[in-house]
């Protein structure tokens, strides 16, 4: 078993939608959790970062942390065309894991449709 | 201007061939990592490197060796020892505070 679990899609919403991504994770260590956006071919790109559990709202987007669940979520409101993209979680122990070295999800590819 | 800059954007090896991936920053990070991104499987961590003049494998630094002689540069070498090198390889730096990375554009290596 993975230490993190992601559903690999593809997703696919109409313009406007509300997207939910989600990721789970079996490491009680983690306790920084990230969720990057990359486009096709390009580098992944830091858009939420959560220290510990509870919500961060940015815009558009709400990142929640349930670690008693080990769940975390990415919301993406009023979803555009421009948001198709592929979304990966990723979460550290910080510096006790070693490092701050990061585990990735395996990422959720999003389409939004006109 | 601040970033990570990443070069060549594509490459080609031969098979037996070593070659070197370069990696850039000027936003004056301490830590830098690499890490190799396949289809299905993620990114997966090579090396890292948390200050100059010293460096830890990650989980799949078979085939792969670098160097850290400066704090702004972080060479990957890709050898022939490496079975499977064809890959989109990314390099990540990490300043101090919370445990985001900020990525580059990639290297994408094609073995011929």
């Amino acid at each position: 078993q993975k230490e993190v679990e992601q559903d690999p899609g593809p997703l696919s919403v109409p313009e406007g939608a509300i997207v939910s991504l989600n990721c789970t994770y079996s490491n009680s260590a983690f306790q920084y959790f990230m969720w990057y956006r990359q486009y096709s071919r390009k580098g992944p790109e830091l858009l939420m970062y959560t220290y510990s559990s509870g919500n961060k709202e940015d815009g558009r987007f709400t990142a929640q942390v349930d670690k008693s669940s080990k769940y975390i979520s990415l919301f993406i409101r009023d979803s555009q065309p421009s948001d198709s993209a592929t979304y990966l979680c990723a979460m550290s122990a910080g510096v006790t894991g070693g490092g701050n070295k990061l585990t990735f999800g395996t990422g959720t590819q999003l389409k939004v449709e006109l | 201007d601040g970033g990570i800059t990443q070069s060549p954007k594509y490459l080609f090896r031969k098979e037996g061939q070593n070659v070197t991936l370069s990696c850039e920053q000027n936003l004056n990070h301490d830590a830098m990592y690499w890490y190799r991104q396949d289809p299905g499987q993620g990114l997966r961590l090579i090396y890292y490197s948390q200050i100059v003049n010293d460096f830890q494998k990650g989980d799949i630094a078979e085939g792969y060796s670098v160097s850290r002689e400066k704090k702004e540069s972080f060479p990957l070498t890709v050898t022939s020892a490496q079975k499977n090198p064809t890959a989109f390889y990314l390099c990540a730096s990490r300043g101090q505070g919370p445990d985001t990375q900020y990525f580059g554009p990639g290297t994408r290596l094609t073995v011929l």
